[in-house]
C-alpha cells in the first residue's frame, strides 16, 4: 500500500531562517502532488500544487520541490515569520476516474510548525 | 462569502444516536469530499461525489452514508454512532479536470459521542 511520511511532527525556527519540510513516499507514482496549511480548529487550505513533470514552483516566500526518482517532496518557506506557524500537509494526489477529471488526495500527518520571534 | 460551508459546528451526541452533518459549496464545483480527522490529526478520505455521483467510497462502516441532492451538497448521515465516530469531519470541494484542481475545505465539525 501506499505510504507517505512527513520528515517530523514539529519544527521550530527562529523568525527569519528559511524552513524546509519533507515529504516522502513509497509505493506511488503520482501525477501531482500538494501542499496544504491546516491552523488549529480550522480546514486546510491549500498552498501549492506540483505536477511530476515541473521539478520546482514558487508562489511569494513558498517554494516546492518535487523529485520523482527520490520519491520525496520538499516545502521551503523563506523568511518565516511568527504568522508561518501551523501545520503543513503533503497530499499524494492521483486521478481517480479519468472520464470525470476526479482526483484523490493521500495526505500525511502533517508537520507542527513554529516559529520563533 | 463562505465557499463551503458545513452545518452544525459542533456535535455532542449519545452513542447509539443517529446524526447528519450538511455540506453546501458556492464555488461551483463538480466534486465534493468528506474527510475524516483523528485525535492524532491524521486526515482520511472517506467519499467523494462527482456530479452527484458516488466516485470514491473508502474503507468505512456502512453506518455512513453520504447523500447528494445536488451538485452544491453533500450530506453526511451517521446511524448508531459509536465512540470511535468522534473526531473532525471535514467537507471539501474541487474542480474537475487537468488543470489547477485543489481542494477547498469546509470548517469542519467536531463530533463528540458520550
Amino acid at each position: 500500500s501506499q505510504k507517505i511520511e512527513q520528515n517530523s511532527e514539529a519544527l521550530n525556527i527562529q523568525e527569519g531562517k528559511t524552513a524546509t519540510l519533507t515529504c516522502n513516499y513509497t509505493n506511488y507514482s503520482p501525477a501531482y502532488l500538494q501542499w496544504y496549511r491546516q491552523d488549529p480548529g480550522r480546514g486546510p487550505v491549500f498552498l501549492l500544487l506540483i505536477r511530476e513533470n515541473e521539478k520546482e514552483k514558487r508562489k511569494e516566500r513558498l517554494k516546492v520541490t518535487f523529485d520523482t526518482t527520490l520519491k520525496q517532496s520538499l516545502f521551503h518557506i523563506t523568511a518565516s515569520q511568527p504568522a508561518d506557524s501551523a501545520t503543513y500537509l503533503c497530499a499524494l494526489d492521483w486521478v481517480v476516474w479519468a472520464g470525470a477529471g476526479s482526483y484523490q488526495l493521500t495526505f500525511g500527518k502533517g508537520t507542527k510548525l513554529s516559529v520563533i520571534p | 462569502d463562505t465557499a463551503v460551508s458545513q452545518t452544525p459546528k459542533y456535535l455532542v451526541t449519545q452513542m447509539g444516536n443517529d446524526k447528519s452533518i450538511k455540506c453546501e459549496q458556492n464555488l461551483g464545483h463538480d466534486t465534493m469530499y468528506w474527510y475524516k480527522q483523528d485525535s492524532k490529526k491524521f486526515l482520511k478520505i472517506m467519499f467523494s461525489y462527482n456530479n452527484k455521483e458516488l466516485i470514491i467510497n473508502e474503507t468505512v462502516p456502512n453506518r455512513f452514508s453520504p447523500k447528494s441532492p445536488d451538485k452544491a451538497h453533500l450530506n453526511l448521515h451517521i446511524n448508531s454512532l459509536e465512540l470511535g465516530d468522534s473526531a473532525v469531519y471535514f467537507c471539501a470541494s474541487s474542480s474537475t479536470g487537468q488543470g489547477d484542481h485543489e481542494q477547498f475545505f469546509g470548517p469542519g465539525t467536531r463530533l463528540t459521542v458520550l
